[in-house]
């Protein structure tokens, strides 16, 4: 069944450090990837996409992901984190059969200064 | 940008009773919404798909009887919890489509937490 783990529940990263936030999916197709961001009293914001292409996608806030087909895998980064940035980080796949997007568990960023 | 408003925020109903959570999108028409469900440290679940005039789709193992979902007008959907119990408290999050682009192009809502007491 398509499926998408996101390992780690809580993250927590120093302001200005580096961040990584792991995806791996299970999917038979090609996929179509998403990162979104939510936070507190706040919808869903998408950070990035991939649908084909570069393998590197660029998204809003800095961030940045790669899709690795041979490790099944769309890790999330960012270079420097700001305090700003912490909130919850959701990757999801589309399922063109179904017609929907099927979310990993999320992953809690704390930032701390 | 698309903008989708969710009201209330939160509610708190006693057990046996029905709420109603609305969904707005506030600046573009949506022809396809979605109603998710969001446990503590799990991920969003799909619940249903509904396009507007049309009833909606239930997932798997959803209660369609339960959770009453109306998507009467191109800006409005509702869903109504009935007869809601302790287990159906939940963050609840919907999301719209605007008519013409993929259905993976959606806009969310802020969310709304239920508890039944």
């Amino acid at each position: 069944a398509q499926s998408v783990t996101q390992p780690d529940i809580h993250i927590t990263v120093s302001e200005g450090a580096s961040l990584e936030l792991r995806c791996n999916y299970s999917y038979g197709a090609t996929p179509y990837l998403f990162w979104y961001v939510q936070s507190p009293g706040q919808g869903l914001q998408l950070l990035l996409k991939y649908f084909s292409g570069d393998t590197l996608v660029q998204g809003i806030k800095g961030f940045e992901a790669e899709f690795k087909r041979s490790q099944s895998s769309f890790n999330l980064r960012k270079p420097s984190v700001h305090w700003s940035d912490a909130a919850e980080y959701f990757c999801a796949v589309y399922m063109e059969y179904g017609n929907k997007l099927v979310f990993g568990a999320g992953t809690i960023l704390r930032v701390k200064s | 940008g698309a903008v989708v408003s969710q009201h209330p925020s939160w509610v708190i109903c006693k057990s046996g009773t029905s709420v109603k959570i609305e969904c707005r999108s506030l600046d573009f028409q949506a022809t396809t919404m979605f109603w998710y469900r969001q446990f503590p440290k799990q991920s969003l679940m799909l619940m249903a798909t509904s396009n507007e005039g049309s009833k909606a789709t239930y997932e798997q193992g959803v209660e369609k009887d339960k959770f009453l979902i109306n998507h009467a007008s191109l800006t409005l959907s509702t869903l109504t919890v009935t007869s809601a119990h302790p287990e159906d408290s939940s963050f609840y999050i919907c999301s719209a489509r605007e008519g013409g682009l993929p259905s993976y192009e959606q806009y969310f809502g802020p969310g709304t937490r239920l508890t039944v007491t």
